[in-house]
């Protein structure tokens, strides 16, 4: 039983194309995160969002937009690709509040070319 | 404000000790411990909630000294299983729910 599953594990796609992430967790929580994971490994967050509040970090271009169609799923979508949003993007869920565990699913590794 | 973990790298034979840092600019409400394997997702390793508080299990543990804006993990007898990136990641006070990610520690255990 997968508690942070994502979808697709790999997408290689042209600059200029719009790609959706798709991010389930069947672990009841409530709070529920993207985090982007460059060359050097750094863990950047993205967006965080729960059922009341969305928070963006400031840094992420306008062409990234999470969509949450329930408390389960919390899904990324990329306008017009370019070749530095190429990296790995892992979503994670936890409990409300800062102080729960961080589950994390597997990655998805998008190539930009 | 990003934490910064020291060493960057660490080699290590089996059985040897290593202590990994993880220091903020800010004052610190909690720091958290992740493991991540290559190509793999990082892995919840601990959570540190109190100035003083210190946990472990196995032969990993961590301490959190909340004066020096601190925290620290720390791998006993280290098995070739440790081998991994380890990142910390901190709530500061007065700041956002989100745990913001050091740049993590590269461990290498080597037979």
């Amino acid at each position: 039983d997968t508690a942070v599953s994502q979808t697709p594990k790999y997408l290689v796609t042209q600059m200029g194309n719009d790609k959706s992430i798709k991010c389930e967790q069947n672990l009841g929580h409530d709070t529920m995160y993207w985090y982007k994971q460059d060359s050097k490994k750094f863990l950047k967050i993205m967006f965080s969002y729960n059922n009341k509040e969305l928070i963006i970090n400031e840094t992420v271009p306008n062409r990234f937009s999470p969509k949450s169609p329930d408390k389960a799923h919390l899904n990324l979508h990329i306008n017009s690709l370019e070749l530095g949003d190429s990296a790995v993007y892992f979503c994670a869920s936890s409990s409300q509040g800062g102080n729960s565990p961080l589950h994390f699913g597997n990655g998805t590794r998008l190539t930009v070319t | 404000q990003q934490p910064v973990q020291s060493p960057q790298a660490v080699i290590l034979r089996e059985g040897e000790d290593a202590v990994i840092n993880c220091s903020s600019s800010k004052a610190l409400y909690s720091v958290h411990w992740y493991r991540q394997k290559h190509g793999e997702a990082p892995v919840f390793l601990m959570i540190l909630l109190k100035g003083g508080e210190q946990k472990g299990h196995d032969k990993i543990s961590a301490s959190f000294n909340e004066k020096k804006q601190q925290s620290s993990l720390y791998l006993t007898a280290s098995q070739l299983s440790y081998s991994g990136t380890y990142f910390c990641g901190t709530r500061t006070s007065g700041g956002s729910y989100i745990p913001t990610f050091g740049r993590g520690t590269s461990l290498i255990v080597h037979p």
